[in-house]
């Protein structure tokens, strides 16, 4: 059970270069979420999906797309990357039991670092 | 927004010793969570709370929503507990999943 999978571990860009983060999960969730984490900065929510076929924006949006292809699959995108989004980027998954139902812990990829010159 | 405060930042200590991490919080949440980040990056969530206590092991999180404070201890703390220690609160959005705002974390580090 692979849990919360994310590529590419590395990467380093160059200033305007576009790129797309995978993630994957295989628990049957619902919810995804993409964060950032800086030196000194709690994680920071970029997007998330509630489920299948939404999105939202979160605390930090700009500079970035998201899809969430299927249930299993959210993908993040930078279409002209900054040097200021440099960081270590992680996705997490949970579920929600129903519309009224509580919400779960969530379970998070290993991270993507990510390098921008 | 709801502004997450950890205490200490750092923290070292000998084997065996009690260890207690407190957070803090200055609205209303629907969960607590507390978290641990080992050096290799990886998250795993520690505990989900809303009232009351819960305990895993060695592990025991605490928390007082009239006070919005919780607390996270480890008893008979180990070098292997060395980790980044974050807490994060939880509000529902408008599609009824959480979202979660962080603490920027408490570095442990537990010396043999």
């Amino acid at each position: 059970n692979a849990g919360v999978t994310q590529t590419p571990k590395f990467q380093v860009l160059k200033t305007g270069q576009s790129m797309t983060l995978q993630c994957a999960q295989d628990m049957n969730h619902n919810s995804m979420y993409w964060y950032r984490q800086d030196p000194g900065m709690g994680l920071r929510l970029i997007y998330y999906s509630a489920s299948e076929g939404t999105t939202d924006k979160g605390e930090v949006p700009n500079g970035y797309n998201v899809s969430r292809l299927n249930k299993r699959e959210f993908s993040l995108r930078l279409e002209s990357a900054a040097p200021s989004q440099t960081s270590v980027y992680f996705c997490a998954s949970t579920v929600r039991e129903d519309l009224q139902g509580s919400n779960q812990p969530q379970h998070f990829g290993d991270g993507t670092r990510l390098s921008i010159l | 927004k709801n502004e997450v405060e950890q205490s200490p930042q750092n923290l070292t200590a000998q084997e065996g010793e009690f260890i207690t991490i407190n957070c803090s919080y200055s609205v209303g949440i629907s969960a607590l969570h507390w978290l641990q980040q080992h050096p290799g990056g990886g998250i795993v969530s520690l505990f989900m709370l809303s009232s009351g206590k819960k305990k895993h092991g060695r592990l025991i999180a605490t928390i007082n929503i009239q006070e919005k404070h919780s607390s996270l201890h480890i008893t008979a703390s180990h070098p292997r507990d060395s980790a980044v220690y974050i807490c994060a609160v939880g509000h529902i959005s408008n599609f009824g999943n959480e979202k979660l705002t962080f603490g920027t974390g408490t570095r442990l580090t537990i010396i043999p």
